[in-house]
Formats: C-alpha cells, sequence, structure tokens
C-alpha cells in the first residue's frame, strides 16, 4: 500500500495562475479531505468528500474546487492562484469506522 | 460546535524531562480524540487515539495520554524527553455526528534542550 500520495510536492505559482493538486489513496476509503497549514493556525479544512459523487465545503473554501469521480482521487483545484493561498497542503482519508485519518506527504505551494 | 485549543505554542524540555503538552477540547457528543505528530517537511502520523474505550491510551515512542472527561482534556505526556521527539504536535477531536471530519488544534512545536 502506497496509503495517501500528492502531488507535485513543491509549486510556485503567479498571481492568477490556475493549477490542480493531486491526492490518490489505495485504501478504499469513502472520506477524503483537504487541509491548508500556516503557521500558528494549525489545520484548516477546505473541502471534503463522504464518498464518490459527495463533496462539501470546509472551514475555508473560497478558491477552491473539488470533485471526487472516483473512491481513489480527490483533486483539489485552484481557479485564479492568490498569494494568500501560499500555504502548505495536506490531504487525508478515513476509512469507515476506523475514525482515523491517514495524511499524504503535503504539497508546498508558493503564489507570487 | 466541536473546537481544540491548545495550551502553549511552543515548549521547550530539557532531555530526559517530563514532556506535556496540554489540549482541552469542546464537543457535546462524546468526541474521538487524536494527537498526531508532524516532523520537519513531513506529513502528519498518528501517535495516540482515545475512541471511548481506555482512558488512559498509550501511543507510539513512549506517548501516553489521558482522556479526563470533567476537565475536557487530553494531555499529551512522556516521561523522559528525548532529542529525537523535536516536532510539532497536533491535538484533534472527531465526533460522530459530524461525519469523520476532524477539528484541529493550532499545533505546539516541541524543543528539547541538550
Amino acid at each position: 500500500n502506497a496509503g495517501v500520495t500528492q502531488t507535485p510536492k513543491f509549486q510556485v505559482l503567479k498571481t492568477g495562475q490556475s493549477m490542480t493538486l493531486q491526492c490518490a489513496q489505495d485504501m478504499n476509503h469513502e472520506y477524503m479531505s483537504w487541509y491548508r497549514q500556516d503557521p500558528g493556525m494549525g489545520l484548516r479544512l477546505i473541502h471534503y468528500s463522504v464518498g464518490a459523487g459527495i463533496t462539501d465545503q470546509g472551514e475555508v473554501p473560497n478558491g477552491y474546487n473539488v470533485s471526487r469521480s472516483t473512491t481513489e482521487d480527490f483533486p483539489l483545484r485552484l481557479l485564479s492562484a492568490a498569494p494568500s493561498q501560499t500555504s502548505v497542503y495536506f490531504c487525508a482519508s478515513t476509512g469507515q469506522g476506523l475514525r482515523e485519518q491517514y495524511f499524504g506527504p503535503g504539497t508546498r505551494l508558493t503564489v507570487t | 460546535a466541536q473546537s481544540v485549543t491548545q495550551l502553549g505554542s511552543h515548549v521547550s524540555v530539557s532531555e530526559g524531562a517530563l514532556v506535556l503538552l496540554r489540549c482541552n477540547y469542546s464537543s457535546s457528543v462524546p468526541p474521538y480524540l487524536f494527537w498526531y505528530v508532524q516532523y520537519p517537511n513531513q506529513g502528519l502520523q498518528l501517535l495516540l487515539k482515545y475512541t471511548s474505550a481506555a482512558t488512559l491510551v498509550k501511543g507510539i515512542n513512549g506517548f501516553e495520554a489521558e482522556f479526563k472527561k470533567s476537565e475536557t482534556s487530553f494531555h499529551l505526556t512522556k516521561p523522559s524527553a528525548h532529542m529525537s521527539d523535536a516536532a510539532e504536535y497536533f491535538c484533534a477531536v472527531s465526533v460522530t455526528n459530524t461525519g469523520n471530519q476532524f477539528y484541529f488544534g493550532t499545533g505546539t512545536s516541541l524543543t528539547v534542550i541538550p
């Protein structure tokens, strides 16, 4: 099992550019989520999904889109990057009843 | 609403000393509680979890935490700090009525002084 994988590890964008952060898990988990981590603010939930075809907003969804066409994949799209989106992004997954979240290694994004 | 408060954004201890990282939670229903550790430039790794079984939970690397309902606390301890324990520690709560949503504290950075 690879667990939760994220690509790319690092990315630099210019303001206004769009991009997609990839996340995949091979544990057949129903629940997946995206967080951003900023100094002094812990992890904040951006979007989450409770299964294929079902997504919902978290605490800080503005400027981000998600979709969940398969159980395995949960990409995060930045529509028009802004410097305020400079952060480290983590994807996580949880299986039904397991309660524990498994985290990917993160993507460090810088928007200039 | 659910929330987590971690007292002390930075904690320093001497090597061999007791480690105590504080976590208080707010939840209207019985919670599941977690401690995660993050080493520099890495993702989060589960240290231990409380899921309504024993109130004293033992985790990896010699860490343990005690769930105290009356104090709404879930403090993390380790009897003797090691240099390799230097990392960021996050407390998190998950409750059954929010599916699998997790709520994280703002983290505590642990420094171990040789």
